[in-house]
C-alpha cells in the first residue's frame, strides 16, 4: 500500500494567487514527521516545510504552510501568492518515528510521493 | 547551497560496468542517506549510514554497495550496470540531535546514464 499519496499529477496557477498541493499519508506510527521538498528544473531538492505528528499548529515558512489534518492523514502544503519561480516539481515525504531513542539510531528513511508538477502561469 | 556536496554531477557508463558515487555531507551531519531518482520508481530510498555504520537498507539492489568512511564521506558503488539502473542519484545528510526537525539536505545529485 503507498504510504504517501499524492494525487495530482500536475497543477496550474495563475502568478499571485494561492494554490493548494494535496498529500495523503499512511501510517500506524503515533510519532512521524511530514516534509515537504521542491525540485526545479535544475533537479536538486530543496526542502521547503516540516510538520511532526505531535506538533499542535500548522507549519508555516514564509509563503508556505501546512494544512496538517492528523485525523483524515492529509498534509496539504498550501503555497500564497505564486510566482513564476514556484514552477517545479513538488514532493511530499514522510519519516516514521520521530525522535532517537537512547541507542542513538537513526532518524530514519523518507518515504517520497509521486510528486505533483506546478505550473505558476504569468 | 545545500552544504551537500556530490561527485560527480553526470555520468555516463556502458552497460556492464562500475561506478562509483561519492557525498560529502554537511559539516557536523552523521548521517548519510541515499536516494534513487527514476522515472519508473520515482524517488525511492537506497541507504543509510550513520556515523560509519550502516543502519537501514531500502530497495537497494546486491549489485549496489555503499560505505561511510572515518571523515564521514559516503560512497555508493554500483556494479554490472544495466540500462534501468540509469537515475538521477541523491544523497542527502542530517544531523543527529534529541529532537526537532531534522530534515534532510540533499545534494544536488549525481545523474547515471548507463547506455
Amino acid at each position: 500500500a503507498q504510504k504517501i499519496t499524492q494525487t495530482q499529477p500536475g497543477m496550474f496557477v495563475q502568478e499571485k494567487e494561492a494554490v493548494t498541493l494535496d498529500c495523503t499519508y499512511d501510517t500506524s506510527d503515533p510519532s512521524y514527521g511530514l516534509f515537504w521538498y521542491k525540485q526545479p528544473s535544475s533537479g536538486e531538492m530543496i526542502f521547503l516545510i516540516y510538520q511532526g505528528s505531535y506538533d499542535q499548529q500548522n507549519a508555516t515558512e514564509g509563503r508556505y504552510s501546512l494544512n496538517f489534518q492528523k485525523a483524515r492523514k492529509s498534509a496539504n502544503l498550501v503555497i500564497s501568492a505564486s510566482q513564476l519561480g514556484d514552477s517545479a516539481m513538488y514532493f511530499c515525504a514522510m519519516r516514521e518515528g520521530q525522535y532517537s531513542n537512547a541507542g542513538g539510531t537513526s532518524y530514519g528513511k523518507l518515504t517520497f510521493g509521486q510528486g505533483t508538477i506546478l505550473t505558476v502561469h504569468p | 547551497d545545500s552544504g551537500v556536496t556530490q561527485t560527480p554531477k553526470h555520468l555516463i557508463t556502458a552497460t556492464g560496468q562500475r561506478v562509483t558515487l561519492r557525498c560529502s555531507p554537511r559539516s557536523g551531519d552523521l548521517s548519510v542517506y541515499w536516494y534513487q531518482q527514476s522515472l519508473d520508481q520515482g524517488l525511492q530510498f537506497l541507504i543509510q549510514y550513520y556515523n560509519g555504520e550502516e543502519r537501514a537498507k531500502g530497495n537497494i539492489l546486491e549489485r549496489f554497495s555503499a560505505q561511510q568512511f572515518p571523515d564521514l564521506h559516503s560512497e555508493l558503488n554500483l556494479s554490472s550496470l544495466e540500462l534501468g539502473d540509469s537515475a538521477l542519484y541523491f544523497c542527502a545528510s542530517s544531523i543527529k540531535t534529541s529532537g526537532g526537525t531534522n530534515e534532510q539536505f540533499f545534494g544536488p545529485g549525481t545523474r547515471l546514464t548507463v547506455l
